[in-house]
């Protein structure tokens, strides 16, 4: 059975800092990793999406990595802002059935 | 476009009460997934349907649980009877496509906050 980790649960950066979000799942025969933002109250919004053939993908300030073979993958957020504060999830698309699993998610402050 | 939406947004009921929820994906997306947040537990998917088709409801918890797709535009989850360990947030998500190969994003709504008193 597929599981997704996230670790720390939560973090708190002042503003400005670049800093990394981690996700590990168990196993490594996935289809896509993606990487969702979930606002207090509110429904998530996929950030950005990783077929299993890639190593990157990037969309402004934000670029996550995939590293399969390790179970492994980042987010990087460069120059964080209070905006950026929020629960960002990692999620692994697997078998052919067609399953997001997700991980509890890092519950990101960023502080003024 | 309006995005997934979802009514109730909050529900307060008793135990015992029936509890229907509801779904209306983005047009023209042919799957529809649903999904229970707790703090616990996290973000599991309960069922998902294909064309109205349901296909993996592998994680609906028990036979109280149960979902319809009567057409592309509709959906609903009902529990009977509600109970206490019920409350969540549950969230619909629709996408173009749901396959083993696929790349489609889904798209999520903004949930309705189930309270079984």
């Amino acid at each position: 059975k597929q599981e997704v980790t996230q670790i720390p649960a939560a973090l708190s950066v002042p503003e400005g800092e670049n800093l990394v979000l981690n996700c590990s799942f168990t196993d490594s025969a996935i289809y896509n990793l993606q990487w969702f933002r979930q606002d207090p109250g509110k429904g998530l919004t996929s950030l950005l999406l990783i077929q299993s053939s890639q190593r990157e993908q990037t969309s402004g300030r934000l670029n996550a990595s995939l590293d399969k073979s390790s179970g492994r993958s980042t987010l990087y957020i460069a120059a964080s802002q209070p905006g950026d504060s929020a629960t960002y999830l990692c999620a692994v698309w697997v078998g052919a059935n067609s399953k997001l699993t997700f991980g509890k998610g890092i519950t990101l402050s960023v502080r003024p | 476009d309006a995005g997934v939406i979802q009514s109730p947004r909050h529900e307060v009921t008793e135990m015992g009460q029936e509890v229907t929820l509801r779904c209306k994906p983005i047009s023209g997306h042919n799957s529809l997934f649903w999904y229970r947040q707790t703090m616990m537990r996290g973000l599991e998917l309960l069922i998902y349907f294909n064309n109205n088709v349901p296909i993996d409801d592998s994680g609906m918890p028990e036979d109280r649980f149960s979902a319809k797709m009567p057409n592309a535009s509709f959906s609903t989850l009902k529990i009977q009877p509600s109970e206490p360990r019920d409350s969540a947030v549950y969230f619909c998500a629709s996408s173009f496509r749901a396959s083993g190969t696929s790349t489609d994003t889904q798209y999520f709504g903004p949930g309705t906050r189930l309270t079984v008193l």
